[in-house]
């Protein structure tokens, strides 16, 4: 299965400033997801983000806020835009990841924990 | 607006038990549907995937999908302490629609 390299895996942040994470496949993969998952929360989308176009945000997600870049296939960065305690998250990444026999899923990076301060 | 709603936990089983997680979908064009578990910490991984109705079973987990009643479940037969996490369920709408909607999650705790 796919493997994913997610850095940085944690940051403290002061409010007002941006932190770009990002994520290294080991494979090519068409799309990239990137997702939210507050503090006791379940996993929200943010964005998919595809190799040579724009991305698309989920409702409730803006590009000037969340400017993603996919400059290739193996590659991608979330920037957290003029943060605020408020963005203190886990980010994730994920890739959806053919397997064998047909089969499939959706592999994750490790995850950046983020807190503003 | 796809929604995916999971059974409220905390779920607390023996070990040696069988552990049941439900899941509902509202959008009938979903496709496939997955199992994550994710450990205090650590990133959610995938447990089982399911595309067809009926019950796929992997080692100690089976997966039953009901497409009718927009239904998806996971039993964890054999319940150990390490099976004590989060589990997600999610759902995506197939080919051109790839992007994972998550439920809200079950905390599942095995008591020893």
């Amino acid at each position: 299965s796919a493997v994913i390299s997610q850095k940085p895996s944690r940051d403290i942040c002061q409010r007002g400033t941006s932190l770009t994470i990002q994520c290294q496949v080991d494979s090519q993969v068409t799309m990239m997801f990137w997702y939210r998952q507050q503090p006791g929360q379940s996993l929200t989308l943010i964005a998919t983000a595809n190799q040579g176009s724009e991305a698309t945000y989920e409702s409730g997600f803006v590009i000037d806020k969340f400017p993603i870049s996919r400059p290739n296939l193996t590659f991608s960065t979330l920037t957290v835009s003029n943060m605020s305690p408020e963005d203190s998250s886990i980010y994730l990444c994920s890739v959806e990841d053919p397997g064998q026999g047909g089969s499939y899923g959706y592999t994750f990076g490790s995850g950046t924990r983020l807190t503003v301060v | 607006q796809k929604e995916v709603e999971q059974n409220s936990g905390p779920l607390s089983v023996p070990e040696g038990a069988i552990a049941s997680l439900n899941c509902t979908y509202s959008d009938r064009g979903s496709q496939s549907f997955f199992w994550y578990r994710q450990y205090s910490g650590k990133s959610p991984e995938l447990i089982m995937f399911i595309y067809s109705n009926g019950d796929k079973e992997d080692g100690r987990f089976t997966a039953q999908l009901n497409k009718a009643s927009q239904y998806v479940s996971l039993l964890i037969r054999d319940s150990q302490p390490s099976d004590s996490a989060t589990y997600l369920c999610a759902v995506n709408g197939g080919f051109g629609n790839e992007k994972l909607t998550f439920g809200t999650g079950t905390r599942l705790t095995i008591i020893p």
